[in-house]
């Protein structure tokens, strides 16, 4: 199957920094790439479509101007936390789109634990 | 059903037997199902894209069937390894989503003990 790294795989940052995370499609272009978080013993939430060339849609719920989404290239989507805040630390993982695909099968990179001090 | 559940959350099982567990979900609106399989450290793979009511997909040892009428599906191991452990989750898309948002399930945890 297609290939998404996820850099870095663990940060620790202290409370009002910014921290910005890639996403990339390997071996694939992706028009579409998706972000997720995971609470503690929850299931993946999604909280925005990154969508190559043009603004990212967020579910609702999710602070645009907290999460920034860029996605810059076919193979590149980065999500920055701004300002970070205790309640920011999480799981993130995002996902790419594969259009050859038949059924737009999503591929996943490996995540990255945000802890905020 | 609203969201998709998985049951059960856990489950440990001894090297060789096989297993099963359920994904729920919506069965209104229905678009497609995703089985992914995903080991700590590492990222979520692909196991099955399931679409038609009826459908069954086997990979190996493993395989899932569909019923979209009563919003349920069943993935099933044969003769469980410890490779085998990890989450499994399921995740249903839509119809008349035109950028496939996955919405999933909390996931079920697998330990098969040697």
């Amino acid at each position: 199957g297609a290939v998404v790294s996820q850099h870095p795989s663990r940060v620790i940052c202290k409370s009002g920094t910014s921290v910005k995370i890639e996403c990339r499609s390997l071996d694939f272009q992706a028009t579409t790439m998706f972000w997720y978080r995971q609470f503690p013993k929850k299931s993946l939430m999604l909280m925005a479509t990154s969508n190559e060339g043009s603004k990212a849609t967020y579910e609702q719920g999710v602070e645009k101007d907290k999460f920034l989404i860029n996605h810059a290239s076919l193979t590149l989507s980065t999500l920055t936390v701004t300002s970070a805040h205790p309640e920011d630390s999480s799981f993130y993982i995002c996902s790419a789109r594969d259009s050859r695909t038949p059924i737009d099968t999503q591929y996943f990179g490996p995540g990255t634990r945000l802890t905020v001090l | 059903i609203l969201n998709v559940e998985q049951s059960p959350q856990s489950l440990h099982v001894q090297e060789g037997d096989s297993t099963n567990f359920t994904c729920s979900f919506p069965s209104s609106n229905f678009y497609a199902l995703h089985w992914y399989r995903w080991e700590t450290a590492k990222s979520p793979e692909a196991l099955f894209v399931m679409t038609l009511n009826g459908d069954e997909k086997k990979k190996g040892r493993i395989s899932a069937t569909l019923n979209t009428k009563e919003g349920y599906s069943y993935l099933y191991i044969k003769g469980s390894q410890p490779e085998d452990s990890a989450t499994y989750l399921c995740a249903s898309i839509p119809g008349g989503t035109s950028y496939g948002k996955l919405t999933f399930g909390q996931g079920t945890i697998l330990t098969v003990h040697p």
